[in-house]
């Protein structure tokens, strides 16, 4: 069975770094097509895509926020960590990782992590 | 900016049919955007209905069909059920692992 937990503060200054981690089980970060991926959703609001990592560790990345953002996996771990700098209000949200099945000519998330609500205040 | 749009809000009486679209805020959806369709209800994780355009996910009423229509994805429930008031998000491939999700629509059934 494949499942993604993500894990990490509840709680992050503005300013501050946030690192989320996503263990995954029932699969291998470094086997298959299209890999680990990020969404976020702020509270009330839409999914916002974040970034992804390929098995290969090809990494790609939202073009809004691609400065802020590093993706990097442990495979030894099972795990993908995702990190945003410098931390506002408006990044307060709900954190999903999930994997991407499929391959060359389909994708789509399944399954999704339960999410991990990261509030963003001094 | 590569823009994916929705309908904000759509309603359906119980039984009826209905149709959601996803667009692009310049030039058309096609099969190579791998359009894919997630129901989301309150407090949920979301779900997915529809990928590559109109392969039902596993478990899923054929009651929603996925399809392109002109120049967009579009979401069909045929026989609308309340327990299909949901938020419903449209996701699209823009390739090289990159991903734009669409302003989401709320169907509600009434």
């Amino acid at each position: 069975q494949v499942t993604l937990q993500e894990s990490g503060p509840v709680l992050v200054k503005p300013t501050e770094t946030l690192t989320l981690t996503c263990t995954v089980s029932g699969f291998s970060l470094t086997v298959g097509r299209m890999g680990v991926t990020w969404i976020r959703q702020p509270p009330g609001k839409a999914l916002e895509w974040l970034a992804h990592i390929f098995p290969n560790d090809e990494k790609s990345y939202s073009t809004s926020l691609k400065s802020r953002l590093t993706i990097s996996k442990d495979t030894s771990k099972s795990q993908v960590v995702l990190t945003i700098t410098n931390m506002d209000p408006v990044d307060t949200a709900t954190y999903f990782c999930a994997r991407v099945r499929g391959g060359d000519f389909v994708n789509w998330f399944d399954p999704w992590g339960q999410g991990t609500l990261v509030t963003v205040s001094s | 900016q590569t823009v994916v749009t929705q309908e904000p809000s759509v309603s359906v009486s119980p039984g009826g049919t209905v149709t959601l679209t996803c667009g692009l805020s310049s030039g058309s959806v096609s099969r190579n955007y791998y359009p894919t369709w997630y129901q989301q209800t309150p407090g949920q994780t979301p779900r997915t209905v529809i990928y590559s355009i109109d392969t039902r996910s596993s478990g899923v009423p054929d009651r929603f069909s996925g399809s392109l229509v002109g120049n967009k994805a579009a979401l069909t429930i045929t026989g609308a059920q309340a327990e299909d008031e949901s938020d419903y998000y449209c996701v699209l491939y823009m390739g090289s692992g990159i991903w734009v999700f669409g302003g989401g629509t709320k169907l509600t059934v009434l």
